[in-house]
């Protein structure tokens, strides 16, 4: 099945400065890869996902980039805010199902 | 719009024991899958549902049983409970399999 790695496994930055979280995968038949916040005693939420048909999408502060060559995707979060401070989970699937196979996730910590 | 509901939020049981825990979904989706969150393993995904059929499942035993009802509302029911059945257990739905799943805010279930 399919395998996500995430890392670094926790992450701290500077208010203001930018976040970036690498994600690699296994299997070349996915093509669909999300990316979720989780905050203390909540479920994961969505942020942001791409499809294997493009290289980049990008949503105010927050882009994701995708290299199906190499198998890995990353999440790039500018002008990082303390409201950003969460674990931030990666996915992928071959879609046309919801069977994700997370990356054990990644704590940010954005330091006032 | 309310987002997924799921009951109940935070449960003890003991070994031997089995638990029934319920999701209704956001108003409109049609497909319902539930994942198992744990420090150890993360999230796992353990099955789906699109109109009332189980259309995927995770490598989980066969204790782990779910169902889905008309109305798109699902249970999920582990019997013969283990120690390491707990675990936060996160329902998510979607207007259709393969699209943005946006999940709840978990049960927290505790096994002694």
């Amino acid at each position: 099945g399919e395998n996500v790695e995430q890392h670094p496994s926790t992450l701290s930055v500077q208010e203001g400065d930018s976040a970036v979280i690498k994600c690699t995968y296994s299997d070349s038949a996915s093509n669909y890869f999300p990316w979720y916040k989780q905050e203390l005693g909540k479920g994961p939420q969505l942020i942001i996902d791409i499809r294997s048909n493009v290289g980049e999408k990008k949503d105010q502060r927050i882009a994701v980039t995708l290299n199906k060559t190499a198998k890995h995707f990353s999440l790039h979060i500018t002008e990082t805010q303390p409201e950003d401070s969460a674990v931030y989970f990666c996915a992928a699937s071959r879609g046309g199902n919801n069977r994700l196979a997370f990356g054990k996730g990644n704590q940010v910590v954005v330091i006032p | 719009k309310a987002g997924v509901t799921q009951t109940p939020r935070y449960l003890i049981k003991t070994r031997g024991q089995q638990v029934t825990l319920s999701c209704s979904p956001i108003s409109g989706h049609r497909s319902v899958s539930w994942y198992q969150q744990t420090p150890g393993q993360g999230l796992q995904f353990l099955f789906e549902y699109f109109s009332e059929t189980q259309r995927n499942k995770g490598n989980f035993p066969g204790r782990f049983s779910g169902r889905q009802f008309s109305n798109s509302r699902s249970e999920m029911n582990v019997s013969t409970l283990e120690l390491g059945d707990s675990a936060l257990y996160l329902c998510a739905s979607s207007r259709e399999i393969g699209g943005e799943l946006f999940f709840g805010e978990g049960s927290r279930l505790t096994v002694l």
